[in-house]
C-alpha cells in the first residue's frame, strides 16, 4: 500500500517568494497533519485537519502560512511570502482519525529559503 | 516544564546490550503514547504504541508506561547497529506531541 506522499522533496526558493507544498494521505485515513522539524525546536504541528475540516491550526507561525485540505486526498501548506527562517523539514502525517490513532508520515519536504 | 521530555543522550551501546530510552509527560489526561525511530534525514517511522499501564513487547522492542508517574520507556534487546537513531517520544492528549528525541549509537 502507497504511504502518504508528499511533494516536493526539496525546495530551494528566495526569500519573499511563495512556496506550496502538497500532500496526500494514506488512503481511508480521515485525519492529516502539518509538522515542521528543526534542529533548534524539534518537530512542531503546525495544524491538523479532520474529515478535511481544520480542528487546530494554532501551531501556526503566523499569517504567512496557510493550508488548505478540498478534498480527503489532498491537503497544500503555503508559504507566502517566504523568509530565511522557515527552512526547515516540513512532515504530513495521516492517521485514522484523531485522539488515539496512529500517525504515519511522509518522506518530508525539505525547504530552503535562501 | 516541556510537554514531553527525554533523556538528552547521546546514548551508545555496544551491540547486544540493551538500549534503555526514557520519557517523562506533563499532563496526566494523556491517554496514548508512542514510540517513533527517525534514521538521518528521513522521516519518523512509528515502531511501538502503548495506551495501558505495564508492558508492551513487540519483538525485540518493550514499551513500559506508567500513568501514575507520568512515565515512559522504550527498552531494545540485543541491540544491532542498524537501530542507531533518533528515538522520540510522543504523546497524545488533543493532539501530538513530541518530545525532543534521544540519538541512540549502537557499537560494532
Amino acid at each position: 500500500d502507497a504511504g502518504v506522499i508528499q511533494s516536493p522533496r526539496h525546495e530551494v526558493t528566495e526569500m519573499g517568494q511563495e512556496v506550496t507544498l502538497r500532500c496526500k494521505p494514506i488512503s481511508g485515513h480521515n485525519s492529516l497533519f502539518w509538522y515542521r522539524q528543526t534542529m533548534m525546536r524539534g518537530l512542531e504541528l503546525l495544524i491538523y485537519f479532520n474529515n478535511n475540516v481544520p480542528i487546530d491550526d494554532s501551531g501556526m507561525p503566523e499569517d504567512r502560512f496557510s493550508a488548505k485540505m478540498p478534498n480527503a486526498s489532498f491537503s497544500t501548506l503555503k508559504i507566502q511570502p517566504s523568509e530565511p527562517r522557515d527552512s526547515a523539514v516540513y512532515f504530513c502525517a495521516s492517521s485514522l482519525g484523531t485522539g488515539d490513532h496512529e500517525q504515519y508520515f511522509g518522506p518530508g519536504t525539505r525547504l530552503t529559503v535562501t | 516544564q516541556k510537554e514531553v521530555e527525554q533523556n538528552s543522550g547521546p546514548l551508545s551501546v555496544p551491540e547486544g546490550a540493551i538500549a534503555s530510552l526514557n520519557c517523562t509527560y506533563s499532563d496526566r489526561g494523556s491517554q496514548s503514547f508512542f514510540w517513533y525511530r527517525q534514521y538521518s534525514g528521513k522521516s519518523p517511522e512509528l515502531i511501538m504504541s502503548i495506551y495501558s499501564n505495564g508492558d508492551k513487547e513487540d519483538g525485540r522492542f518493550t514499551a513500559q508506561l506508567n500513568k501514575a508517574s507520568q512515565y515512559v520507556s522504550l527498552l531494545i534487546r540485543d541491540s544491532q547497529p542498524s537501530d542507531s537513531a533518533t528515538y522520540l517520544c510522543a504523546v497524545n492528549l488533543w493532539d501530538m506531541r513530541f518530545g525532543a528525541g534521544t540519538r541512540l549509537t549502537v557499537k560494532p
